[in-house]
């Protein structure tokens, strides 16, 4: 069956600064690719997606990429603010199927 | 939209009693999922249900745990006996499509059992 790993599990970077979070898959027939934002006391909320036929995604300060020769996607936040500290977590899924989730990423931000 | 429902938010209950969670989905959504959230083991899928059928419960943990969807608005997720290894956070989600769609998740149950 799938597995996901994602890496790192811990990530704090200064206000201002870029986060980048690393996901990779093992299911060479999975064809999407969900990111995940939990806040405390909340349950995960789809923040941005990736289908198989799309290398690379950006919704504002956000954006994910995609390796499929690889197996390898990523999430990529850009000028970070407060409010984007929380839990992260990554997924995979082929059609028809149930989706993996990674084991997620505390992402802090310092002021 | 209400978005889903999940009851009680939470709860604390003594090992041995038999606990039930509650789960609303989406109107119009097809599939639900039960998942279990805990910081060892992280997020867990149970079982999931498509059209009211449950199609994959090999996350149930054991034979203490069940889940039923009676009808497309609601589902249970049954603890008997509870033990104190399943406390964690207990989420619903629904889709309108399986697999390949957005889950919208519920706010989550948290159980406690002593």
């Amino acid at each position: 069956g799938e597995n996901v790993e994602q890496h790192p599990s811990t990530l704090s970077v200064q206000e201002g600064d870029s986060a980048v979070i690393k996901c990779t898959y093992s299911d060479s027939a999975s064809n999407y690719f969900p990111w995940y934002k939990q806040e405390l006391g909340k349950g995960p909320q789809l923040i941005i997606d990736i289908r198989s036929n799309v290398g690379e995604k950006k919704d504002q300060r956000i954006a994910v990429t995609l390796n499929k020769t690889a197996k390898h996607f990523s999430l990529h936040i850009t000028e970070t603010q407060p409010e984007d500290s929380a839990v992260y977590f990554c997924a995979a899924s082929k059609r028809d199927d149930k989706i993996i989730f990674g084991k997620g990423t505390r992402l802090h931000i310092l002021p | 939209d209400a978005g889903v429902i999940q009851s009680p938010r939470h709860e604390v209950t003594e090992m041995g009693q038999e606990v039930t969670l509650r789960c609303k989905p989406i109107s119009g959504h097809n599939s639900l999922f039960w998942y279990r959230q805990t910081m060892m083991r992280g997020l867990e899928l149970l079982i999931y249900f498509n059209n009211n059928v449950p199609i994959d419960d090999s996350g149930m943990p054991e034979d203490r745990f069940s889940a039923k969807m009676p009808n497309a608005s609601f589902s249970t997720l049954k603890i008997q006996p509870s033990e104190p290894r399943d406390s964690a956070v207990y989420f619903c989600a629904s889709t309108s499509r399986q697999g390949g769609d957005t889950q919208y998740f519920g706010p989550g149950t948290r159980l406690t059992v002593l």
